[in-house]
């Protein structure tokens, strides 16, 4: 089992829908969670950072983590055709020296 | 401006023949890294530096090497060992190994 498994899609959505967007995760160590947002021929990024259970709202995004499902998801809410793109999930183990392990990516395409 | 300049955009390697891809950073960070990014694989950790003239194995270090001689600057070298290079490969750094990663625009390496 993947330590880090996202659906790669594609999402297709109209303007102004609500895009759900979700990992799972096997290991309970991790302890950081991040959400990028990579477009095309360019660099992931950060969108979102939380280190534990709940919500954590910015703008028109919410991270959602829920460790006892080993669950996390991305909310946006009136997506844009300029949300158009992919996003990648990331975890963080509580061990020191480790390196963000990566979900393969969401590709998701708002049409207008 | 702060963040993350990665040279140059795109390169082309010969068969045989070792090449070197740029990344610095003035964000003033400990930890860099090297990933490895393939159409439907996420990002693959290549090498990772915590510190100085230090740094580890990723998940895909087989046919390249790394050095860290300036805390700023973290070069990538893709040997003739490598026998599959072509791929997108983006360099990040972070304050240290327990906070988000940061991205540079990336490199996109093809085979003449």
């Amino acid at each position: 089992q993947k330590e880090v498994e996202q659906d790669p899609g594609p999402l297709s959505v109209p303007e102004g829908a609500i895009v759900s967007l979700n990992c799972t995760y096997s290991n309970s160590a991790f302890q950081y969670f991040m959400w990028y947002r990579q477009y095309s021929r360019k660099g992931p990024e950060l969108l979102m950072y939380t280190y534990s259970s709940g919500n954590k709202e910015d703008g028109r995004f919410t991270a959602q983590v829920d460790k006892s499902s080993k669950y996390i998801s991305l909310f946006i809410r009136d997506s844009q055709p300029s949300d158009s793109a992919t996003y990648l999930c990331a975890v963080l183990p509580r061990q020191a020296g480790t390196a963000l392990i990566f979900g393969k990516g969401t590709t998701l395409s708002v049409s207008s | 401006d702060g963040g993350i300049t990665q040279s140059p955009k795109y390169l082309f390697r010969k068969e045989g023949q070792n090449v070197t891809l740029s990344c610095e950073q003035n964000l003033n960070h400990d930890a860099m890294y090297w990933y490895r990014q393939d159409p439907g694989q996420g990002l693959r950790l290549i090498y990772y530096s915590q510190i100085v003239n230090d740094f580890q194995k990723g998940d895909i270090a087989e046919g390249y090497s790394v050095s860290r001689e300036k805390k700023e600057s973290f070069p990538l070298t893709v040997t003739s060992a490598q026998k599959n290079p072509t791929a997108f490969y983006l360099c990040a750094s972070s304050q240290d190994s327990n906070q988000p990663q940061h991205f540079g625009d990336g490199t996109r390496l093809s085979i003449l």
